[in-house]
């Protein structure tokens, strides 16, 4: 249980393009979710935090113009790179957080993430 | 703030040596600790997490113990296998404004080699 279902896997676009990235709970509803960016051999880096239903909160230095993040329902979060250019190729990874209608244990569980390139 | 330190890789073993893997924390609060793993082309998994002083996390034959005093949450696994190669990532989790929050170490990838 708690699976976690991120798509695309790959996306390449011309510069300039708009890129939406979907994040899906499909087994748990997820109150909240979490966008990451992950550079090469580096770490995680929190983009945003979302809650169901509410305006993303963004961590400094993150463009919310530029990444846009709507969580729209408990097992659907987008993220939109808009206007994407070379710099922003990256790996993208989603997490969600809620609890399992079997146990109801709270869980975190993350997407297989979604590289971004762009020519 | 936060943050999450622990030893730069790649580390490379020979199957059925003893892995230590350290990391360090920085934390305002009482976080709970947590170690992830990466194989190659998948997401983050969650190995094993402890969530107050003197807690040991295991599983898979991987243990860290909780550290307060010396704010440290060590990886160990005694003998490992060529399926262990991956990449490791130590974090913490806290609250911010909009819940919880986890901050991620820089990783370390462990080669193991027959």
């Amino acid at each position: 249980g708690a699976v976690v279902s991120q798509h695309p896997s790959w996306v390449i676009c011309k510069s300039g393009t708009s890129v939406k990235i979907e994040c899906r709970s499909l087994d748990f509803q997820a109150t909240t979710m979490f966008w990451y960016r992950q550079f090469p051999k580096q770490s995680l880096m929190l983009m945003a935090t979302s809650n169901e239903g509410s305006k993303a909160t963004y961590e400094q230095g993150v463009e919310k113009d530029k990444f846009l993040i709507n969580h729209a329902s408990l097992t659907l979060s987008t993220l939109t790179v808009t206007s994407a250019h070379p710099e922003d190729s990256s790996f993208y990874i989603c997490s969600a957080m809620g609890r399992t209608a079997i146990s109801g244990a709270n869980v975190l569980t993350f997407g297989a993430g979604s590289r971004l390139t762009v020519l | 703030g936060n943050s999450v330190t622990q030893m730069e890789g790649p580390v490379t073993l020979s199957e059925e040596a003893f892995l230590t893997i350290n990391c360090t924390y920085t934390a305002t609060g009482y976080p709970s600790l947590f170690w992830y793993v990466q194989y190659p082309g998948e997401g983050l998994q969650l190995l094993l997490k402890a969530t107050k002083a003197d807690d040991k996390g295991s599983n898979k034959g991987f243990e860290a113990t909780y550290r307060k005093e010396t704010t440290s949450f060590h990886l160990e696994k005694g003998s490992v296998q060529v399926s262990d190669s991956a990449v490791y990532f130590c974090a913490l989790s806290d609250r911010n404004n909009a819940g919880n929050m986890l901050t991620f170490g820089g990783g370390t990838r462990l080669m193991v080699k027959p």
